[in-house]
């Protein structure tokens, strides 16, 4: 699986969309991009997860560049409850469960 | 609506225990994963098992692990004889429309 790079940490103020990049430079045209969040000691939790397409679903935005070697997490109305780390995880989707990969992630805090 | 649930929340053992993880799908589910988190690290993959059969393990999964499902529903984690590097967080997850879903985690403490 190819690798990611996320900045270590990033403040969002309540209300604000939250903005999070991650460089996947190598990723190959059969891996997906993935992002799971971990708020404290929680079991992480599935987001959203793309191909090349931008997609959208009820908790968050992502958006794939052209050359899909960068994507970005946005949430549009970051709450205090969205203070978590937030991985950004590329992988195979072959079919085959295959397992995840968790990096150290971007821990988001979101403040008044 | 949780898919997945883990008992126990909390478990505390010696040094040289014997430890079984518990871990409860809501649904029918036929992959399992076990990962564990140790205190301030990276979440780590241990072992994914599908169909009744381990399909892929890490490193990290050695001679004293051991996965199983019992009664074919819970899926279990079992630590022959634990140590004191064996304290963290194990997560189960479960598999399900190329997504995976994650138990709340037992806190596994090893003294």
């Amino acid at each position: 699986d190819a690798k990611t790079t996320q900045p270590p940490s990033m403040d969002c103020a309540e209300g604000r969309a939250a903005n999070l990049p991650c460089n996947h430079s190598t990723i190959s045209g059969n891996e997906y991009v993935y992002w799971y969040r971990q708020i404290h000691s929680q079991g992480p939790q599935y987001i959203i997860h793309g191909l090349k397409n931008n997609e959208t679903n009820e908790m968050a935005s992502l958006i794939i560049t052209e050359d899909r070697k960068s994507s970005t997490l946005i949430l549009p109305h970051a709450t205090l409850r969205d203070t978590a780390v937030y991985y950004c995880i590329v992988r195979s989707n072959t079919g085959t469960a295959s397992k995840l990969t968790f990096g150290t992630g971007t821990r988001l805090q979101v403040t008044l | 609506e949780p898919e997945v649930t883990q008992t126990p929340s909390h478990q505390v053992t010696q040094m040289g225990q014997e430890v079984i993880l518990r871990c409860v799908p809501i649904s029918n589910h036929l992959y399992f994963y076990w990962y564990r988190q140790i205190l301030g690290q990276k979440v780590e993959f241990l072992v994914s098992f599908y169909n009744n059969e381990i399909s892929e393990k890490s490193e990290i999964f050695d001679d004293q692990f051991s996965v199983e499902r019992p009664d074919g529903s819970n899926f279990t984690l079992k630590i022959r004889s634990t140590k004191l590097e064996d304290s963290a967080m194990y997560f189960c997850a479960m598999h399900r429309g190329g997504e995976q879903f994650f138990g709340p985690g037992t806190r596994l403490t090893v003294l």
